[in-house]
């Protein structure tokens, strides 16, 4: 079946340790993005990939770093810069790209949750 | 910056209720995209609206698009237990922008 995996479910970090989240989609989008979802303040964009190779950054982009070096997986790495990094993460990501249509469904993982110690 | 603002952020409703939950946006809306999460788990679309005064449903959740006041409505009829969760509403900055900004959610509460 065709969907968006992120692993893993949990993960729990000590404090100076960078930690790399795994997203992979079979959906063959294009787009594919990286969200942070604390209590009380909805979803903020961290990074997002609108085609192999290349990404910009969101909202929140500090002490994160991504990649996008296959069309199919965007991997986020939460730095030891990043001050408060216990979070739930989401990776989503839309068939399309900016300018060619207004329907841009985005697809969501089911989530992980980033935990420091 | 576009900025959404979902109200209430929390509701309870006896179960066979109806309900509605607003998103009003600070800009003009391009679309508006309705999710629904479950806690702890990844967002679920549920649908979108794109022309003012769009009204769509999907078993017995309907959405509307009030172009002019910038406004999304989520109206759910005779609420079931699995209409609990958190929904959020998303928006695009501009026409076809594959960015979204969402909303804080509302966590809806089904009591039996």
């Amino acid at each position: 079946d065709g969907g968006i995996t992120q692993s893993p479910k949990y993960l729990f970090r000590k404090e100076g340790q960078n930690v790399t989240l795994s997203c992979e989609q079979n959906l063959n989008h294009d787009a594919m993005y990286w969200y942070r979802q604390d209590p009380g303040q909805g979803l903020r964009l961290i990074y997002y990939s609108q085609i192999v190779n290349d990404f910009q950054k969101g909202d929140i982009a500090e002490g994160y770093s991504v990649s996008r070096e296959k069309k199919e997986s965007f991997p986020l790495t939460v730095t030891s810069a990043q001050k408060n990094p216990t979070a739930f993460y989401l990776c989503a990501s839309s068939i399309r790209t900016s300018g060619s249509g207004s329907d841009n469904e985005q697809f969501f993982g089911p989530g992980t949750r980033l935990t420091v110690l | 910056s576009q900025e959404l603002e979902q109200s209430p952020q929390s509701l309870i409703v006896q179960e066979g209720k109806n309900l509605t939950i607003n998103c009003t946006s600070s800009k003009t809306l391009y679309g508006l995209y309705w999710y629904k999460q479950k806690y702890g788990e990844g967002l679920i679309f549920l649908m979108m609206l794109q022309k003012g005064g769009e009204e769509k449903s999907h078993e017995k959740i309907t959405a509307k698009l009030d172009e002019k006041k910038q406004q999304s409505s989520l109206h759910i009829t005779a609420s079931q237990p699995s209409h609990a969760g958190i929904y959020l509403c998303g928006a695009p900055a501009f026409f076809g922008n594959e960015k979204l900004t969402f909303g804080t959610g509302t966590r809806l509460t089904i009591i039996p």
